[in-house]
């Protein structure tokens, strides 16, 4: 079974500070790694995904990831935090093939203090 | 490509009603899914449908059911309401690219009283 741990629910940063969000994860096979972001009253939106190959991946709006099989993690940072940051975020791993249900963690709340 | 549209946005039930929730996949996707997201819970997996078939189910009690019609579009249905089915209801489709990525719609806030 698959398990994602989001170290700290709640990460408060200045702005243009760096961003760093923790993700730890647990798969039986060779895992598929996202990071999404929600907004208020909003959905999910896809910030960056691990499949194959590199294991540092840039997504959108500056964010990247850098996938460790050693570790188990997959931790989202951001150089320069700005105030359009400010969300909740969430880790989750899939197997891939033909499951198509994602597990996701419990999500760390970003706030960018002015 | 217009996104996951899911309807409606906000309903308030009382307990002991059902209720129907809608979700137009983006076109072209033929799988979706849906999540039940509370504060307490997370974003838990429900339900997951490919041309009609249901693939995949979550833990949940039998009162949360589901469709797909053969355009793809899906229905969910909560029956006999409870003050815990409270929850933001996340619908989202998937083009089956092996990875698992999912593209999610804003989702249905039902509020139970």
């Amino acid at each position: 079974a698959q398990s994602v741990t989001q170290l700290g629910s709640h990460v408060s940063v200045s702005e243009g500070a760096l961003v760093l969000l923790r993700c730890n994860y647990s798969s039986s096979v060779p895992p598929y790694l996202f990071w999404y972001v929600q907004y208020p009253n909003q959905g999910l939106q896809l910030l960056l995904k691990y499949t194959t190959g590199a294991t540092l991946v840039k997504g959108i709006n500056g964010f990247e990831a850098e996938f460790k099989k050693s570790e188990t993690s997959f931790h989202l940072t951001k150089p320069s935090a700005h105030m359009s940051d400010a969300a909740e975020y969430f880790c989750a791993v899939s197997e891939g093939g033909s499951n198509y249900k994602l597990t996701f963690g419990k999500g760390t709340l970003l706030t960018v203090n002015p | 490509k217009a996104g996951v549209t899911q309807t409606p946005r906000y309903l308030i039930k009382t307990r002991g009603q059902q209720v129907t929730l809608s979700c137009s996949p983006i076109s072209g996707h033929r799988s979706v899914s849906w999540y039940q997201q509370t504060p307490g819970q997370g974003l838990q997996f429900l339900f997951e449908y490919f041309s009609e078939t249901q693939r995949n189910k979550g833990n949940f009690p039998g009162r949360f059911s589901g469709r797909q019609f053969s355009n793809s579009r899906s229905e969910m249905n909560v029956s006999t309401l409870e003050l815990g089915d409270s929850a933001l209801y996340l619908c989202a489709s998937s083009e089956l690219d092996q990875t698992g990525e999912l593209f999610f719609g804003e989702g249905s806030r039902l509020t139970v009283l």
